[in-house]
């Protein structure tokens, strides 16, 4: 593809409920990296997936939150159990080597 | 593990004038340093990176500087113009490969008024 693709672009939910998040990284990228931005904050490093490599996880703020990938392809950010301070822009990037490329993020709203 | 400080949060200036934005980073190993600018509801776009071999870039009117022994590094904008307005990121790289996570600063927020 163009870029690195996430959906949805929006995501309104109710406290509580669980959340899915997805992002399709450029092709041929082996890393990928999960990064959370608060209204009007920095970029807060969640995750990053290098090839077949254990994923770097140092940045997931509580256990309600995990992250898959498989391969060198589709990854996604799970939230369990979703809270008011989830509420965020979830940007998703990749590489293949130095520069990172960002997708649109995912606008999660929990009411 | 790394931490990266931004300074200043906010800065407003003239067009035509120049825009210094700094960070420090703690961990020694970092030697990637990138920087993005965030135009309001869009994504971040790599704007100039350095490594560490490497004291200064330039790009037209952008230049970063790096300073390995005090681990600071800057971004200098010259001749500013009202499209360089925007949230500005600095990072440093985890660990002493390019391609690693990054850890970014808290953003400065850069107004250029005509």
């Amino acid at each position: 593809g163009a870029g690195v693709s996430q959906s949805p672009s929006n995501k309104v939910t109710e406290k509580g409920k669980d959340v899915e998040l997805r992002c399709d990284p450029i092709s041929g990228h082996t890393a990928l990296y999960w990064y959370r931005q608060r209204l009007g904050q920095g970029l807060e490093f969640l995750i990053y997936f290098q090839g077949n490599s254990a994923p770097d996880k140092s940045g997931l703020p509580s256990d309600r939150f995990s992250a898959e990938r498989t391969g060198e392809s589709v990854s996604t950010l799970t939230i369990q159990r979703t809270q008011q301070e989830d509420s965020a822009v979830y940007l998703c990037a990749s590489s293949s080597g130095r520069i990172i490329h960002f997708g649109n993020g995912t606008r999660l709203t929990v009411t | 593990g790394e931490n990266v400080e931004q300074h200043p949060s906010t800065l407003s200036v003239q067009e035509g004038d120049s825009a210094v934005i700094k960070c420090t980073y703690s961990d020694s190993a970092s030697n990637y340093f990138p920087w993005y600018k965030q135009e309001l509801g869009k994504r971040p776009q790599l704007i100039i990176d350095i490594r560490s071999n490497v004291g200064e870039k330039k790009d037209q009117r952008i230049a970063v500087t790096l300073n390995k022994t005090a681990k600071h590094f800057s971004l200098h904008i010259t001749e500013t113009q009202p499209e360089d307005s925007a949230v500005y990121f600095c990072a440093a790289s985890i660990g002493n490969q390019a391609g690693t996570a990054l850890i970014f600063g808290k953003g400065t927020t850069l107004s250029v008024s005509s």
